[in-house]
């Protein structure tokens, strides 16, 4: 069962900023939000994770609202490379991870 | 340091058949996770294993089984192929519970 909801598509023009949005209105205390992201015909690729806080690393950063219900993956400058799927899920711990289907992200020349 | 490897790339089976594909973890962890793709679908949780035994599965028939040895290798094994079956089938190692690694993939393709 999909426990998170994304857009199905977004487009971005190179050198700005992705803002890729997640809704996750039933998570739970103790869930972490998790982002990965697949490029075509790769297994796919861990980003970045949260449970309340904001957090950064050198690939993106993850805005989690106060509530929890949401969150955002920012790539602050995308590139062509960053043109993938990108899916948000929500569980426990980084087992037995849920994939819905993603929002597939193409970064315009 | 390699990362998580799969083999073969792709392979092409028949109906009824038996296929074993396999995963080498990324240095250092222990824990190894296998997936579904379908074309179009995102990738669905098969089984997990730790130490050695099944720790986790997702809904998946009894066909669909797997071991772990003591280096951390991992084997899925499907049997009694159904052309449903035909899909990218990814690996993924983690250490317990942290972020999981996933490789390159299998394409299985059930004629």
């Amino acid at each position: 069962d999909a426990k998170t909801t994304q857009p199905p598509s977004m487009d971005c023009a190179e050198g700005r900023a992705a803002n890729l949005p997640c809704n996750h209105s039933t998570i739970s205390g103790n869930e972490y939000v998790y982002w990965y992201r697949q490029i075509h015909s790769q297994g796919p690729q861990y980003i970045i994770h949260g449970l309340k806080n904001n957090e950064t690393n050198e690939m993106a950063s993850l805005i989690i609202t106060e509530d929890r219900k949401s969150s955002t993956l920012i790539l602050p400058h995308a590139t062509l490379r960053d043109t993938a799927v990108y899916y948000c899920i929500v569980g426990l711990g980084a087992n037995n991870l849920f994939f819905g289907t993603g929002t597939r992200l193409t970064v315009i020349p | 340091d390699a990362g998580v490897t799969q083999s073969p790339t792709h392979l092409i089976k028949t109906r009824g058949q038996q296929v074993t594909l396999r995963c080498s973890p990324k240095s250092g962890h222990d824990t190894v996770s296998w997936y579904q793709q379908a074309l179009g679908q995102g990738p669905q949780f098969i089984f997990q294993y730790y130490e050695e035994e099944e720790r986790q599965r997702g809904n998946f028939p009894d066909r669909f089984s797997g071991h772990q040895f003591p280096n951390y290798s991992s084997e899925l094994n499907v049997n009694a192929l159904l052309l449903g079956d035909s899909a990218l089938y990814l690996c993924a190692s983690s250490l317990w519970f942290d972020e999981q690694y996933f490789g390159p993939g299998t394409r299985l393709t059930v004629t």
